[in-house]
């Protein structure tokens, strides 16, 4: 067991782009969030799944934004139309109980 | 809507000695957990120390300790003989109810002076 894992890494994109991140999270870990962290400030919650269901989503998460997690394991989040706004650390973590073990993160640099 | 504050965005401390970086939190629910993480520059995000919010004694991990006050919406963070290792962010975070999203503060920059 190797963590929660995210890819890519760090990710630089033109305005207008589609960007496409992945979130392995801890294996048996029915519960995944995607948060996203500006420099300087606390994470923010993007958005939540249980199993493969999306349970909650945040106001943040505008419609440019999509995040599925098919048959319950992995997740993507897809960024359509990027905004140099969208330049952040998109961080995943997911859980079984009520503690959240997080990923290393994917830093987006919209130009 | 719950709300996390930390009220000092920077701290230091000498080496071997103790450092308390507060938190406090805004909440009308009485079943929440309460988190402390840890961001290292350029790493990622560990778990630190946890409070079920029922329980009063005061969580513990090796040289890590809250100080959990329900009434007033207090949770400290207390660091023993810190070391250069301790250099980091430190995130206070609220979850309500278990399994929910997590709330973060907008951190504590923890500088360990040698």
């Amino acid at each position: 067991d190797t963590g929660v894992s995210q890819d890519p890494r760090h990710k630089i994109t033109k305005r207008g782009q589609n960007v496409t991140f992945r979130c392995d999270p801890i294996s048996e870990h029915n519960r995944l969030y995607w948060y996203r962290q500006t420099l300087g400030q606390g994470p923010e919650f993007l958005t939540y799944f249980q199993n493969e269901a999306q349970l909650e989503k945040s106001r943040l998460l505008s419609d440019r934004f999509s995040a599925e997690r098919p048959k319950g394991s992995f997740s993507t989040l897809e960024i359509q139309r990027t905004e140099q706004g969208d330049s952040a650390m998109y961080l995943c973590a997911s859980s079984v109980t009520e503690t959240q073990y997080f990923g290393p993160g994917t830093r987006l640099l919209v130009l | 809507a719950q709300t996390v504050t930390q009220s000092q965005p920077e701290m230091s401390v000498q080496e071997a000695e103790t450092v308390t970086l507060s938190c406090t939190y805004d909440t009308s629910e009485s079943d929440y957990y309460l988190f402390w993480y840890k961001q290292p520059p350029s790493r990622q995000m560990i778990l630190v120390i946890r409070q079920e919010a029922y329980k009063q004694q005061n969580a513990t991990e090796n040289r890590f300790s809250v100080n959990f006050q329900k009434a007033a919406k207090s949770f400290s963070l207390k660091i023993s003989d810190s070391q250069l290792g301790d250099a980091a962010m430190y995130f206070c975070a609220y979850s309500q109810g278990g399994s929910e999203k997590l709330v973060f503060g907008k951190g504590t920059k923890l500088t360990v002076n040698p």
